[in-house]
């Protein structure tokens, strides 16, 4: 089972350029999560989205987007990319009250 | 808020050399804790679920038990295949609402010499 998958893995930009992380999940999942890891901070949650349909600002939204285009697949959208933007980005997906499944991440340089 | 913190930081052992980490959180009702292992350039893996006070789980040299304020995971003769940074979470006090969310703690990063 591919369970979550993001793309791309490596991503280099420039300042003010835009960019669109890719997630999908094949387990059927209702709900979706976008995570940012920093070395010190953490995981972050940027936004999630409860089921298809709708999405909702978590910890760190400011200066991205998101967009729950079915049941499978969120995107995270940069779009003024700025490099306090650098870091892991990560997805997740969870049904009930399991414990949420995580893709491999995306790491993403802003320079 | 919820707040969960881990402690070490860091903690280096020899290969056999057990050790416990602990994950520690103030939460306004104990309703689970989840462990999670991370892989360098890897995202996390689930490990365990614990629901209640009491409860414990074993996987291979690890164990995790979970009292009301504080949870801790156990390496027994750790190899250096163990190493990996460790991470723990809350879950939100109600797990079938919309706004589920959980709470992560910064992790402790675990290296095993040979």
């Amino acid at each position: 089972n591919a369970g979550v998958t993001q793309t791309p893995k490596f991503q280099v930009l420039k300042t003010g350029q835009s960019m669109t992380l890719q997630c999908a999940q094949d387990m059927n999942h209702n709900s979706m999560y976008w995570y940012r890891q920093d070395p010190g901070m953490g995981l972050r949650l940027i936004y999630y989205s409860a089921s298809e349909g709708t999405t909702d600002k978590g910890e760190v939204p400011n200066g991205y987007n998101v967009s729950r285009l079915n049941k499978r697949e969120f995107s995270l959208r940069l779009e003024s990319a700025a490099p306090s933007q650098t870091s892991v980005y990560f997805c997740a997906s969870r049904e009930g009250a399991q414990p949420q499944h995580f893709g491999d991440g995306t790491r993403l340089s802003i320079l | 808020e919820d707040q969960v913190t881990q402690s070490p930081e860091a903690l280096r052992l020899q290969e056999g050399e057990s050790s416990s980490l602990n994950c520690s959180y103030t939460v306004s009702g104990l309703r689970g804790l989840f462990w999670y292992r991370q892989d360098p350039g890897k995202g996390p893996e689930f490990l365990f679920t614990l629901y209640s006070a009491g409860e414990e789980k074993e996987k291979e040299r690890l164990k995790a038990t979970l009292t009301k304020k504080e949870s801790f995971l156990h390496i027994t003769a750790p190899k250096p295949e163990d190493s990996a940074t460790y991470l723990c979470a809350v879950p939100p006090l109600f797990s079938g609402g919309s706004n589920y969310k959980l709470t992560f703690g910064k992790g402790t990063l675990l290296t095993v010499n040979p």
